[in-house]
């Protein structure tokens, strides 16, 4: 079965720019959601979705958003950059919303954005 | 309001020697707890879960956790240690049965440093 697919890898941006960074889950997982990783913050909830919804949202301004698609595929996407946007993106799946308390959360690699 | 604490931002181990890393955390509720592990370039992947069975759980690659609700810890151990293992490590806590990805809290991560 393959794993969570992040894409791109790896990108440079700069300020003011936007990104869309993409998200293929794993076959039959329904949950997605979003971290942002830096060194100073560490791993920092951005949103989940689940049956293209979003159920919840972290602390992030409103340039941070996504969407879920109905094969669950997910996006966001961050307009206007920063120079403190500069972080790895994870993105994880589940196979149900709430299965993050069972620990059935499946990292895909990353995608990590330099904002220049 | 939970927390985690991950008391070692680096340890350094030989190969062949024990593993220790450090966990402690605060919850209001029953909490679940999970050690992730992180290698290079690479997106986060379930070392090992406690959700109220067993308070002594082994997990993969020879890695064991032990929830001690008397001291709120929770930290991670592995007899032996090898190269291989060489990877940041992230302690979660989360205390909030069948919620979402929100509900989870991490540690800010610990590096072990493998040396030959």
């Amino acid at each position: 079965k393959a794993g969570v697919t992040q894409t791109p890898r790896y990108l440079i941006k700069t300020r003011g720019q936007q990104v869309t960074l993409s998200c293929s889950p794993i076959s039959g997982h329904r949950s997605v959601s979003w971290y942002q990783q830096t060194p100073g913050q560490g791993l920092q909830f951005l949103f989940e979705y689940f049956s293209e919804t979003q159920r919840n949202k972290g602390n992030f301004p409103g340039r941070f958003s996504g969407r879920q698609f109905s094969n669950s595929r997910s996006e966001m996407n961050v307009s206007t950059l920063e120079l403190g946007d500069s972080a790895l993106y994870l993105c994880a799946s589940s196979p149900n919303f709430g299965g993050s308390n069972t620990g059935e959360l499946f990292f895909g690699e990353g995608s990590r954005l330099t904002v220049l | 309001a939970q927390s985690v604490t991950q008391l070692d931002s680096h340890v350094s181990v030989s190969e062949g020697t024990p593993v220790l890393l450090r966990c402690n955390y605060s919850s209001s509720y029953s909490p679940s707890l999970f050690w992730y592990v992180q290698h290079p370039n690479k997106g986060l992947q379930l070392l090992l879960k406690y959700t109220s069975a067993a308070t002594l759980v082994k997990g993969i690659n020879g890695f064991e956790a032990e929830f001690k609700k008397s001291e709120t810890s929770f930290h991670l151990t592995k007899p032996s240690a090898h190269m291989s293992d060489a990877a940041e490590y992230f302690c979660v806590v989360s205390d909030r049965p069948g919620g979402g990805a929100d509900g989870l809290t991490f540690g800010k991560g610990t590096h072990l440093i493998i040396q030959p």
